[in-house]
């Protein structure tokens, strides 16, 4: 089944020290999204790639880097984690032609200690 | 500023009965709107969505209805099932590339179907 993957489930990380979730996808989707979302809230989105084209968001703090290496993959990496930052991670894809349907993946939940 | 607003956090409905969940949208730019459910641990999957040409899309059990004049839509699910429960998310898009390729999203409302 074509689906959206994101490892780990559970990462736990300590304040301060840098932590990268992944995100994979069969759907060969040439757009995929980082969203944070916290409990009870909308996600929020972080940033995208469009293709190899990069979009962040204005209020997504510098903390928050994303990688592409290919189609397939990619990667959200927090440099420097603080309390705040614990949180669900959602990644998403959609197709270029119909960004406003976007897949989920089932989220990678990041506590930071 | 909340662009996407569902104003209802939970919503408890007997078991056969109509669930009906709101969501306000205040941008006039949004032309796509979605549905999507959420169990716990899980992402949110898509359930229905509604394109601003149409003012009704029915899909089973679901049916999605917009008012674009008073920038509104409801969900309405008959009938309701105990595996329903989950948090519902209205998000919306315009679909222009130029507006960001971006799905705003509500916080979400609660549904619990009792059986």
């Amino acid at each position: 089944d074509a689906m959206v993957i994101q490892n780990p489930r559970y990462q736990v990380t300590q304040f301060g020290k840098p932590v990268t979730l992944s995100c994979s996808q069969t759907l060969n989707h040439n757009v995929m999204y980082w969203y944070q979302q916290k409990s009870s809230q909308a996600p929020k989105l972080l940033f995208h790639y469009y293709d190899k084209d990069f979009n962040n968001e204005a209020d997504t703090p510098d903390n928050f880097q994303s990688r592409r290496p290919n189609t397939s993959f990619c990667f959200l990496d927090i440099r420097s984690p603080g309390l705040g930052d614990a949180a669900m991670y959602l990644c998403a894809t959609s197709r270029g032609d119909r960004v406003y349907e976007q897949y989920f993946g089932p989220g990678t939940r990041l506590t930071v200690t | 500023d909340q662009q996407v607003k569902q104003n209802s956090p939970s919503l408890s409905v007997q078991e056969g009965r109509i669930s009906i969940l709101n969501c306000d949208y205040t941008n006039s730019m949004f032309d796509y709107f979605l549905w999507y459910k959420k169990y716990p641990a899980e992402g949110p999957t898509f359930l229905i969505s509604i394109s601003s040409i149409k003012d009704k899309n029915e899909d089973g059990r679901f049916t999605v209805f917009l008012n674009k004049s008073a920038k509104h839509l409801s969900l309405h699910i008959v009938p309701s099932q105990p595996g329903d429960s989950a948090v519902y998310f209205c998000a919306a898009s315009a679909t222009l590339r130029a507006a960001g390729n971006k799905l705003t999203f509500g916080g979400g409302t609660r549904v619990l179907v009792k059986p």
